[in-house]
This record gives structure tokens, C-alpha cells and sequence, in this order.
């Protein structure tokens, strides 16, 4: 089975502008959740997606935001861009609900915003 | 924060030496999971532990979960030079559903 894909894996934006990332689970996966890893916070969580629908969601601010299409795959852009938002974004998929269930993870999105 | 902690933050070894990182939590949880982060395979998943297990094995890998102190220990016996990376624990937590917190991660140094 293909792993977690993302795209693209490298994206240099400016302040203002705003990204979609896209994330591709294993198939047959039904979740996809969206980390950010940043040097100074760790891994955090933005949000999750379950058969279409927003399970949970991070504390982030609303210029986060995702989606799941029927096939199970995620996008999530974020509009207005911040240096803040320099990151690298992780997804992950898993079979059923995340968390109860291992979690794989793609290569990751690696965002510079300049 | 919701944040499991892990403790060390940082841990060199020799190789063939046992590894042993904690992980604290504050809150009730699910279960607990340990991931492994290095710049060669991105970040793995390495044993799920629920909150009715004590105990788990995987390989030269050991989980212990302790609810009552809100704590866990991974253990990798007979460590190798491929085990340096980074090692996170990661929660479920009853009130936050079913999202995942990661702790800030352990990194490991074995050195040969």
C-alpha cells in the first residue's frame, strides 16, 4: 500500500498570501488529522477529519482551516499569511477515529514565509 | 496545557545500552501512544498503550503506563546507532475527544 503523500513538500510564500496543502491518507483510511511542527511549540494539533466531517479542532486561529473530500483526502489552507506560519505541516491518516487507532504520517509540507 | 511532558529532554548513549524515556500527563486519558521522529522516515508510531494496560512489548521496545501517577516509560533495550532520533508521547485525552497531543519529545543520541 502507498504511504501518507503531501503536497507539495516545499512552498516559500510571502506575508499576505494565503497556501492550500494537500494530503492524500493509505487507502481505505477514513481520518486525517493536520499537524504543525514548529522548533519552539513541538507538534500541534490543527485539526481532524472523519468521513467528511471536522472531528476536532486545534487552537488556531480561524486563518486555519481544512477540508475532507468523499475519496478521503484533506486539504487545508491558510489565508493571510503570518512569518509565524513558517512550519513544517504534518498529516496523518488512520483507519477509523485518530487516536484510537495508530496514526500514519506523511513526509510533511515544509512552509516558509517570508 | 494538555501536553503529555516528556522527561529527558535530551539523552546520549552507547550503543548497546538501555534508553529510558518518561512521559507525564495531567489529565484522564484513553491511551497513550509513543511516535519516533528522525529526518530519514519522518514521524513513525511505535506502541498504542490504553488506559487498562500496564505493559507492552514490541521488539527491543517496552511500554509502561502508570494511570495513578499519570505517567509512562519507554524503554529501548540494547540500543543501536539507527535508534537516534526524536521521541514523542502522544495522548488522547476523554475530554478532547478522540485528537491527539504530543508532548515535546525526547531526543536520543547513540553513539557507536
Amino acid at each position: 500500500k502507498a504511504g501518507v503523500t503531501q503536497t507539495p513538500r516545499y512552498l516559500i510564500k510571502t506575508r499576505g498570501q494565503q497556501v492550500t496543502l494537500s494530503c492524500s491518507p493509505i487507502s481505505g483510511h477514513r481520518s486525517v488529522s493536520w499537524y504543525q511542527q514548529t522548533p519552539g511549540q513541538g507538534l500541534q494539533f490543527l485539526f481532524e477529519y472523519f468521513s467528511e466531517t471536522q472531528r476536532n479542532k486545534g487552537n488556531f486561529p480561524g486563518r486555519f482551516s481544512g477540508r475532507q473530500f468523499s475519496n478521503s483526502r484533506s486539504e487545508m489552507n491558510v489565508s493571510t499569511l503570518e512569518l509565524g506560519d513558517s512550519a513544517l505541516y504534518l498529516c496523518a491518516s488512520s483507519l477509523e477515529l485518530a487516536g484510537e487507532n495508530e496514526q500514519f504520517f506523511g513526509p510533511g509540507t515544509r512552509l516558509t514565509v517570508l | 496545557s494538555q501536553q503529555g511532558e516528556e522527561d529527558p529532554q535530551a539523552l546520549s548513549i552507547q550503543e548497546g545500552e538501555n534508553a529510558t524515556m518518561n512521559c507525564s500527563y495531567k489529565t484522564s486519558i484513553n491511551n497513550l501512544q509513543w511516535y519516533r521522529q528522525n529526518s530519514g522516515r519522518g514521524l513513525v508510531h511505535l506502541i498504542l498503550i490504553r488506559s487498562n494496560e500496564r505493559e507492552k512489548h514490541s521488539g527491543r521496545l517496552r511500554v509502561t503506563l502508570d494511570t495513578s501517577k499519570k505517567s509512562s516509560s519507554l524503554l529501548i533495550t540494547a540500543s543501536r546507532a539507527a535508534d537516534t532520533a526524536s521521541y514523542f508521547c502522544a495522548t488522547v485525552f476523554n475530554q478532547a475527544g478522540t485528537a491527539l497531543i504530543f508532548g515535546k519529545g525526547t531526543t536520543l543520541s547513540v553513539s557507536s
